[in-house]
């Protein structure tokens, strides 16, 4: 069974910083493309970025380019996004997907998510 | 960037009523169009993958259909567990997917 659980959300104040992780299992972690995607409170949902699994190459959307560091650990089966220069607008719950193929599709499966709150 | 939008942004139904969901692409996809179902406080569920192809698990009573540009989900028979918000995807430009907006599907 595939199993994607987040961790490291929390409060943290504009500016700062955070590592959210997303460990994985059930599948061939180290062949497939993984992503995270956030949803502000209320709001619908918005890819923040890509990493693939063969070479690791990343792929940030235009809003967190720059700021946002994708990253994975295939020995742990673990990915990671460290989140630097945190703005409000990054307030939101932070979700790791897995693409259904090793190198294309949609997502089809999900992790919980985990909150990240920016605010003084 | 593809932009997707969908309509109605939320609708009313019954239990028992079909219940149709158009998705549109602002340019040609071929069928890399996804479907998600989401509960409040949950991820959201794969339904449809590639237009039309149903997710491992998902009851018939939920088809889509369409390519190109435009796209629709259909839930033939609504059920109680079918009031939800949903989203369809582009994976065309993989992995830099685009999301719609989402469709609130409520009780009339």
């Amino acid at each position: 069974e595939v199993q994607l659980v987040e961790s490291g959300g929390g409060l943290i104040q504009p500016g700062g910083s955070l590592r959210l992780s997303c460990a994985a299992s059930g599948f061939t972690f180290s062949s497939y493309t993984m992503s995270w995607v956030r949803q502000a409170p209320g709001k619908g949902l918005e890819w923040v970025s890509a990493i693939s699994g063969s070479d690791s190459t990343t792929y940030y959307a235009d809003s967190v380019k720059g700021r946002f560091t994708i990253s994975r650990d295939n020995s742990k089966n673990t990915l990671y996004l460290q989140m630097d220069s945190l703005r409000a607008e990054d307030t939101a719950l932070y979700y790791c997907a897995k693409y259904r193929w090793t190198s294309a599709g949609e997502f089809d499966y999900w992790g919980q998510g985990t909150l990240v709150t920016v605010s003084s | 960037d593809i932009q997707m939008t969908q309509s109605p942004s939320s609708l009313s139904a019954s239990v028992g009523d079909r219940v149709t969901i158009t998705c549109r692409a602002s340019q040609g996809i071929s069928n890399y169009l996804a479907w998600f179902q989401q509960k409040p406080g949950k991820a959201p569920k794969s339904l449809i993958y590639a237009a039309s192809s149903l997710q491992s698990g998902v009851p018939s009573k939920f088809s889509g259909s369409g390519s190109g540009t435009d796209f629709t989900l259909t839930i033939s028979s609504l059920q109680p567990e079918d009031f939800a918000t949903y989203y369809c995807q582009q994976y065309y430009k993989y992995p830099r997917v685009t999301f719609g907006p989402g469709t609130k599907v409520d009780v009339k």
